[in-house]
């Protein structure tokens, strides 16, 4: 089954840049999705398609993807984007959904 | 406002069955797909199974940690989606999630439901 990678912890100073990344075999061949989860709260999706920002997103949040990896970009980063953040792609193979581990973002 | 609700959840004893249902708003029920995804206590997503809409004939499919003892259904003139759990195990103590699917993607979720097995 396909399996994604993504590094437990990132940490990141006010209004700078955080970058969490999501590692898979051949990724840039898939679309990847990534969900915020802030604390006691449902997941909210924050890209589709790799770059796509739903409505209600703030452009401070890019995705992109390349060779075997993808990853979330966020400028500026605020108090406020503390949380844990997946990546999720759809395995035509197994007709599956599969997530990553998740990473916990951490503003000091 | 396009919203998901969950409920049924609760404490149940290990072997037992439980119903959860994805109560929705907002948006035309019977043209998209519906998921339940599941979240153990301190644990990342995990994705548990979907329904398809009638429209691409309603087919399901499910993690392979669920198969065979777990089943979705959706009611679409009532726009509720179903979690039928039977022979629950400890290990399936987790906040249940219903969420819309678009292609393949999630994009809209319900807040939750505390499933607890346990003796």
């Amino acid at each position: 089954s396909y399996v994604l990678t993504q590094p437990p912890s990132v940490s990141v100073a006010p209004g700078k840049t955080a970058r969490i990344t999501c590692g898979g075999s051949h990724i840039v061949t898939r679309t990847v999705h990534w969900y915020q989860q802030k604390a006691g709260q449902a997941p909210v999706l924050v890209i589709d398609y790799d770059s796509v920002r739903p409505s209600g997103i703030p452009e401070r949040i890019s995705g992109s993807t390349s060779g075997n990896t993808a990853t979330l970009t966020i400028s500026r980063v605020e108090a406020g984007d503390e949380a844990d953040y997946y990546c999720q792609v759809w395995d035509s193979s197994s007709a599956h959904v599969v997530f990553g581990g998740g990473t916990k973002l951490t503003v000091l | 406002e396009v919203q998901l609700v969950e409920s049924g959840g609760g404490l149940v004893e290990p072997g037992r069955s439980l119903r959860l249902s994805c109560t929705t708003s907002g948006f035309t029920f019977d043209d998209y797909a519906m998921s339940w995804l599941r979240q153990a206590p301190g644990k990342g997503l995990e994705w548990v199974g979907f329904i398809r809409s009638k429209t691409y004939g309603g087919t399901l499919q499910y993690a392979a940690s669920v198969e065979g003892r777990f089943a979705i259904s959706r009611e679409d003139s009532k726009s509720i989606a179903y979690l039928q759990m039977n022979s629950l195990k400890t290990e399936d103590t987790a906040v249940y999630f219903c969420a819309r699917m678009t292609h393949n993607w999630f994009d809209a979720w319900g807040q939750g439901t505390l499933v607890t097995v346990s003796s």
